[in-house]
Formats: C-alpha cells, structure tokens, sequence
C-alpha cells in the first residue's frame, strides 16, 4: 500500500527556520515526483514546486522560488520542504504528493495527511 | 504565469447532474486531473489523465476534455459528494509548470 506520512504539527515564530518531511512507503520512492502543496486556512490548493528523487531534480513554482527548498534523501525515501526565515504568511496546512508516473506533466494521486505549519509571535 | 479557472460554487439537488468545468489555455495539449476535498481531510484524486477513474471512484465521477475547457460530470450527485473540487494541469511550456484551478465548492441540498 503506498503511504505517504508527514511529520507533525509546528508552531513557530516570525524569522525561525522550519524543515518538515515526507515520508514514502509501499512504493519505488525514486521513480515518482514528490510534490508539496500549500493550502491556507480557507484557501484553494497551491504547487510550491516537484522534486524527483530518483536524481534531485526540482523546479519551483513561480510564486515559492527563492522562498522555500525542497530536497530529497532517496537512502531513506524522505522528501523535505524547508524556509529559512518564517513568516506569519506562511501559515497554511502543507500536503506532499506523489505523481502518477514519471512524467513531468502528470498529476498526482497519493497524498500524505498534511502538516500544519502556524507562525505568529 | 499560468491559470485555470473555475467556477466559485455549483449547486444541484441530489439526484442531478453536477457539471463542474475547468478552463485552460494549454488543455487541448496537457491533461486533467480533479481533486475533491472535504473539510478537514487531504484531497483525493477523482479523475485522472482526462476521463480515467481511479479504483474506488464511483462510477457517477466522469471526466472529459474539449479544446481549453476540461468537464467533471457527477451523475446523480449525493449529499456526500458536498465538498471542494480543484481541476489541475500543467502549462505548455518546454519546462512545464503545473497549476491547480481556484476550487468549486459543491453544494447538494
């Protein structure tokens, strides 16, 4: 069964650093895209960007270059989804996703259960 | 950058067809993809690649595609099919961009 399991709840101050995870099961994690979403409280879905863990190719949304890293660790099936310095704008529910296939273009079908990133002083 | 556009909200009694349409300018080249979403819960895919349904999706979820306007259809729609439902595509670049449409809430009532 293909899982994808975030890791928890963050609450977090203005200018802190963040790293949450992505962790894929049931699955060849390195020939998928992993995809990570952003969803603000009463908001529609957002693409941040994709990353392909098979060799670490990501591209970015327009709106999220230069503001947040993905990353990928293939030896232990994990996707990351960092900020070096938070703002109070960036709290959302964040979701990871898997593509259906290797191809660019594609959507994606399983999803992990979402972790909620607040940041307020 | 990119967009699709989706009608804000789509009511229908249960029982009736629910039309949820999807517009983009690279569509007739890129396929579809719908998500629904309840309150509180990560989406779920529906539709994919258009018109294919994934294993579990009722039947009454169909998809289809013309020119730069892609169709969910829900024959026979039912209260539990209330939620948020997002189309997403990607542009027609050389280097794609993928893009989810603004969401259309479903009301059944």
């Amino acid at each position: 069964e293909v899982q994808l399991v975030q890791s928890g709840a963050e609450v977090k101050k203005p200018g802190e650093s963040l790293q949450i995870s992505c962790r894929g099961s049931g699955h060849s994690f390195i020939t998928n895209w992993i995809a990570w979403v952003r969803q603000r409280p009463g908001k529609g879905l957002e693409l941040m960007g994709i990353i392909y863990p098979g060799d670490s190719d990501t591209r970015y949304s327009p709106s999220f270059q230069g503001q947040v890293t993905i990353s990928a660790d293939k030896s232990i099936s994990t996707a990351y989804l960092q900020w070096s310095s938070l703002k109070a704008s960036d709290t959302a529910m964040y979701f990871c996703a898997r593509s259906l296939n290797p191809t660019v273009t594609t959507g994606v079908d399983y999803w992990g259960q979402g972790t909620l990133v607040t940041v307020s002083s | 950058s990119y967009e699709l556009t989706q009608p804000p909200s789509v009511s229908v009694s249960p029982g009736q067809t629910a039309r949820i349409t999807c517009s983009g300018d690279a569509l007739p080249e890129r396929y579809a993809y719908w998500y629904q979403q309840k309150s509180g819960q990560a989406p779920v895919l529906v539709i994919y690649d258009d018109n294919k349904r994934p294993s579990g999706i009722p039947e009454r979820f169909s998809g289809s595609s013309s020119g730069t306007m892609a169709t969910l259809t829900i024959s026979g729609a039912q209260v539990g099919d209330e939620g948020d439902y997002y189309c997403y595509s990607t542009d027609s670049s050389t280097n794609p961009r993928g893009v989810f449409g603004g969401g259309t809430k479903l009301t059944v009532l």
